[in-house]
């Protein structure tokens, strides 16, 4: 069965510094993979994507995520945290071999910047 | 161009009384999925239309249904409503179904309360 972690519920960083949210995945073969941001009472704001060539994914806000086949990893990235990138985010999952739009979401994590 | 918008945008019912939500798609989308999330159960898929059929269910009770119109808006209707069924209900449409990574936008969500 497919399935998304995100091992932490929460990450709590200083504005300015670097953030990381972590993704692990399990799905048979090789998956699509997104990033998505929901802020209070809003819907879910795409970020970015990995279909697939480069490891490196660029997106929306200087959001970045690394894919790691052997780690089964998706982590998301951003070099220096604002306040405003206080959210919950959200990794999710589509199986390439179904025709399908279905995603698989994680748990979410809840970013908190501080200034 | 106009996002995915999502009517109403707040319910209130009682136990037993059934509810429709309406979801319109980006122009051009055509294909609508919904998904619903709950503090507990976070974002679990519900279903997906494509060309006005069901293309893929989620695992939920029959009383949850849905349909696609010839315009690509969808509908979704939950009867016999129980508490259970309080949640934020989301739409998302995409170009086509799954293929090549296909991005899903996300509205805003009906969010619904069963007293």
């Amino acid at each position: 069965a497919q399935s998304v972690a995100q091992p932490e519920d929460q990450v709590n960083v200083a504005e300015g510094n670097p953030l990381t949210v972590k993704c692990t995945y399990s799905v048979s073969g090789n998956p699509y993979l997104f990033w998505y941001v929901q802020y209070p009472n809003r819907g879910l704001q795409f970020l970015l994507k990995y279909i697939t060539g480069d490891n490196l994914v660029k997106g929306s806000y200087g959001f970045e995520a690394e894919f790691n086949k052997s780690q089964t990893s998706f982590h998301l990235k951003k070099p220096s945290a604002l306040v405003s990138d206080s959210a919950l985010y959200f990794c999710a999952v589509r199986d390439r071999s179904g025709n399908t739009g279905k995603l698989i979401f994680g748990q979410g994590t809840t970013l908190q910047v501080k200034p | 161009k106009a996002g995915v918008t999502q009517t109403p945008r707040y319910l209130i019912k009682t136990r037993g009384q059934q509810v429709t939500l309406s979801c319109s798609p980006i122009s051009g989308h055509r294909s609508v999925s919904w998904y619903q999330q709950t503090p507990g159960q976070g974002l679990q898929f519900l279903f997906e239309y494509f060309s006005e059929t069901q293309r893929n269910k989620g695992n939920f009770p029959g009383r949850f249904s849905g349909r696609q119109f010839s315009n690509s808006r969808s509908e979704m209707n939950v009867s016999t409503l129980e508490l259970g069924d309080s949640a934020l209900y989301l739409c998302a449409s995409s170009l086509q179904v799954g293929q090549g990574g296909d991005t899903q936008y996300f509205g805003p969500g009906t969010r619904l309360t069963v007293l």
